[in-house]
């Protein structure tokens, strides 16, 4: 039973440090993605990539916030410094072909900046 | 701004009834998709409907697409307690979405509850 996987899926960090988020899609997905979850504003779209290449990152702040992937394996998302108003729940998904196809989630890393 | 926004907002009901949730859109689309995320997970798949279809089913969810009215309505026929969970559409909208790159934009969800 192919699943995205993300690690941590919890973490708490003082304002300053810098926050680095892994995922390992799904075998043989060619698209990532990374969204993020808040109650005010729902599921944003940080970050796609489509083999390995980002296609679109303009939901991110750019002063921030990283994404790279490595290889096709490994996905990261950084943040540095953290902020307290980036706390929320960072959602990695994979997908196959173009990115309006279906994307399968994994459980999220849940982020809490003091 | 949300390309897709659902209603209501949240929804009870009591176990066996049909639940029906709405989804609204802005603008051209190729595919609608329905999620579902139960508390404290990552959002799961439920049923795809392409731009020229009008009527899905799996199981106990019905889609139905209207693209002229811009809209999609999800419903799910004798509801259980593991029905409860938020539900989310998911819609493509090609050139909506930052850079030109062809991704979903997310609605905020109905919060289903399905009372025993």
């Amino acid at each position: 039973d192919a699943r995205v996987t993300q690690t941590p899926r919890h973490k708490v960090t003082e304002m300053g440090q810098e926050v680095t988020m892994r995922c390992q899609p799904i075998l043989g997905h060619n698209t990532v993605f990374w969204y993020r979850q808040t109650m005010m504003q729902g599921l944003e779209l940080l970050a796609y990539f489509r083999n390995r290449a980002p296609l679109d990152d303009s939901g991110m702040p750019k002063d921030r916030f990283s994404a790279e992937m490595p290889d096709a394996t490994l996905a990261t998302l950084k943040i540095q410094p953290s902020e307290p108003r980036d706390s929320a729940v960072y959602f990695c998904a994979s997908g196959r072909g173009a990115g309006r196809d279906t994307q399968y989630f994994g459980p999220g890393t849940r982020l809490t900046v003091l | 701004s949300q390309q897709g926004e659902e209603d209501p907002q949240a929804l009870s009901i009591q176990e066996g009834e049909n639940a029906t949730m709405n989804c609204s859109y802005k603008t051209s689309i190729n595919n609608l998709q329905w999620y579902r995320q139960n508390s404290g997970r990552g959002l799961v798949h439920l049923i795809l409907i392409r731009s020229n279809e009008r009527e899905k089913h799996s199981g106990r969810l019905r889609v139905t697409l209207d693209t002229s009215k811009k809209s999609s309505s999800l419903l799910i026929t004798a509801s259980r307690a593991a029905d409860t969970a938020s539900y989310f559409c998911a819609t493509d909208a090609v050139g909506y979405s930052g850079g030109g790159a062809d991704g979903l934009t997310f609605g905020k969800g109905t919060h289903l509850i399905i009372q025993p």
